[in-house]
């Protein structure tokens, strides 16, 4: 069965601090990696894609990457508004096209 | 930028009451899917329709969900006679032949 566990649950930062999220994954065939964003309420916004080992993807104060067995999703300086929960998906090759989620990573930047 | 929408944004009901979610996905995708997220947890996978039928399902879309695109815009959700454990955010989603979903905001539905 595919698997998507992420840690830490939670992050509590300073605004400035980087850190970085962690998405373990077990799939049978990965298709693609995907990293969401969602704010209380709402649904998920699409962030990145990742579909091979080596690949990475940035955007503005985030970088995504890919190994075999893990992602990791780089915050760099975060500021306030990155609060949200950070959320990982993995499509299998398996699958028609359903995405299997992990629980999210909860972030507080403060100021 | 064109965007998933959903109606309503809440819906309250009574159990055993039948309720239909709505979804406009974005306009030139082929690919549909409903999502849940019970309070707390996880977002889950119910179902994805491809060409007019379902192309795939998880073991939560039993026999009382069923969906519909009904016209060229609209996609819908119906639970035909909702549970307390139905309560959750349901999310619609849409993708063109790439493998990105786009989400919906979400209706949250709570069964009393």
């Amino acid at each position: 069965e595919d698997q998507v566990t992420q840690s830490p649950e939670a992050l509590r930062l300073q605004e400035g601090e980087s850190s970085s999220l962690n998405c373990s994954y077990t799939v049978s065939g990965l298709r693609g990696l995907f990293w969401y964003r969602q704010d209380p309420g709402k649904g998920p916004e699409f962030l990145f894609t990742l579909y091979s080992a080596g690949e990475e993807k940035e955007k503005e104060r985030l970088k995504a990457t890919l190994t075999k067995k893990e992602s990791f999703l780089h915050i760099t300086a975060p500021k306030p508004e990155d609060s949200a929960t950070y959320l990982c998906a993995v499509q299998a090759y398996t699958g028609f096209q359903k995405l299997v989620f992990g629980t999210g990573t909860r972030l507080l930047v403060s100021p | 930028e064109p965007e998933v929408t959903q109606t309503p944004s809440h819906q309250v009901t009574q159990m055993g009451q039948e309720v239909i979610l709505r979804c406009v996905p974005i306009s030139n995708h082929l690919y549909f899917y409903w999502y849940r997220q019970i309070l707390g947890q996880k977002v889950e996978f119910l179902v994805s329709f491809y060409n007019n039928e379902i192309s795939e399902k998880s073991e939560i879309f039993d026999d009382q969900f069923s969906v519909e695109r009904p016209d060229g815009s609209n996609f819908t959700l119906k639970i035909r006679s909702t549970k307390l454990e139905d309560s959750a955010m349901y999310f619609c989603a849409s993708s063109d032949q790439q493998e990105t979903q786009y989400f919906g905001p979400g209706t949250r539905l709570l069964v009393l």
